[in-house]
């Protein structure tokens, strides 16, 4: 069983449409959690962290349900720019920076 | 936010040669940095953990004698893929955390290796 797990789409979904993301975790100890995005043969970047309580970063919301061990990312008004694939990261110890990916969700936006 | 610079960006070299890759974080000391790789339409995998001062940790199934890691300094790590061939043409990226900055990791810019 993978580390992190997400579904790999690919998710074509229409301008202006609201999609979601949900991403799975094995280590119930995990302490840390992001969402990344991957533009094609690019570094990733941080989208945002996700927080216990949620958040919510403009059009983009995270949440965290450590009871079920699952992370979800919610993108409202899709624009063009948000085709990307978008990573779901997890840090599994307090005070170590190892990071663990998962393997990308890829979006796509259809004018 | 913090700057992590890699270099080369692209690389392409002929098999059994040896390929230098620097990660240098640019505006921040990092004790620690990582090294991945990305195979087309997969995910990154860890594949070292550069520690300043000290020997990398290398995680399962990566020849350490093949991946040469030093991190002589604060600010630089080298990736040196040794002898290659053409199954280790792939996407390397390291990153780094300013641990000023919270846990967010920040990320070079990627080599993309071709060895032919």
């Amino acid at each position: 069983r993978k580390e992190v797990e997400q579904d790999p789409g690919p998710f074509n979904v229409p301008e202006g449409a609201t999609v979601a993301f949900n991403c799975t975790y094995s280590n119930s100890a995990s302490q840390s959690f992001f969402w990344y995005r991957q533009d094609c043969r690019k570094e990733p970047k941080l989208l945002m962290s996700v927080y216990s309580s949620g958040n919510e970063d403009g059009r983009f919301t995270a949440q965290l349900n450590r009871a079920s061990q699952y992370i979800s990312l919610l993108i409202r008004d899709s624009k063009l720019s948000d085709s990307a694939t978008y990573l779901c990261v997890v840090n599994e110890e307090t005070g170590n920076e190892k990071l663990t990916f998962g393997t990308g969700t890829r979006l796509t936006i259809i004018p | 936010g913090a700057v992590v610079s890699q270099h080369p960006s692209r690389v392409i070299c002929k098999s059994g040669t040896s390929v230098k890759i620097e990660c240098r974080s640019l505006d921040f000391q990092a004790t620690t940095m990582f090294w991945y790789r990305q195979f087309p339409k997969q995910s990154l995998m860890l594949m070292a953990t550069s520690n300043e001062g000290s020997k990398a940790t290398y995680e399962q199934g990566v020849e350490k004698d093949k991946f040469l890691i030093n991190h002589a300094s604060l600010t630089l790590s080298t990736l040196t893929v040794t002898s290659a061939h053409p199954e280790d043409s792939s996407f390397y990226i390291c990153s780094a955390t300013p641990g000023t900055l919270g846990t967010e990791a920040f990320f070079g810019q990627g080599t993309r290796l071709t060895v032919v």
